[in-house]
């Protein structure tokens, strides 16, 4: 079923530090994962995904870890800066299904 | 990537009032579309699946005469708020799939 949380979890990094969201999810089908980053007030914007027979992927500063054992989830953001700051989510799809679950999200705040 | 825009993006009405959302996809077609409800600090809960030219697909706990969804074109999907509460005041974001979920900006809705 769908995760809604009740709080927020929080992540607080100095600026120019690596930041490192995790994730669990709890559908072993699930093949699809996708990274989201919400800014106050604003749609989820899409960062970067990752397929089931895949176990990392890298973009532009992030890099997406995917432990299929223990079905686990992270997202690593290189040289945190301020503009990161946001709430990530992170969402699973299952194959043949084109609804996506979220997880409860993850507030990151960039210290000076 | 895919542009999903809505329309408006804040809207305040009074208590008993109807109030239209739309979504469009501005630079692809979109067979199937998905409206989402956010609370303050809380993930994104899926309320239905918008199909173009057929009924939409509502998720368990969500009053589809209460949440009407019109999917008349392939770039135009509507959620028109019946009656609407202060209950009802939230954050709605659609989203469409290309390869990928893309969000549209979301919608503030306040029901006083």
């Amino acid at each position: 079923g769908e995760s809604v949380g009740l709080h927020l979890p929080t992540l607080s990094v100095q600026e120019g530090d690596n930041s490192i969201i995790n994730c669990a999810y709890s559908n072993s089908a699930s093949d699809y994962f996708i990274w989201y980053k919400q800014e106050s007030g604003k749609g989820p914007q899409f960062i970067i995904d990752i397929r089931s027979n895949m176990d990392k992927r890298q973009g532009q500063r992030v890099t997406v870890l995917l432990n299929k054992t223990v079905k686990h989830l992270s997202l690593q953001i290189a040289a945190t800066q301020p503009g990161d700051s946001a709430v990530y989510f992170c969402a699973e799809n299952r194959s043949g299904a084109q609804k996506l679950v979220f997880g409860q999200g993850t507030r990151l705040t960039i210290n000076p | 990537g895919a542009v999903v825009s809505q329309h408006p993006s804040r809207v305040i009405c009074k208590s008993g009032t109807s109030v239209k959302i739309e979504c469009r996809s501005l630079d692809f077609q979109a067979t199937t579309m998905f409206w989402y409800r956010q609370f303050p600090k809380q993930s994104l809960m899926l309320m239905a699946t918008s199909n173009e030219g057929s009924k939409a697909t509502y998720e368990q706990g969500v009053e589809k005469d209460k949440f009407l969804i019109n999917h008349a074109s392939l770039t135009l999907s509507t959620l028109t708020v019946t009656s609407a509460h202060p209950e009802d005041s939230s954050f709605y974001i659609c989203s469409a799939n290309v390869e990928t979920q893309y969000f549209g900006p979301g919608t503030r809705l306040l029901v006083l």
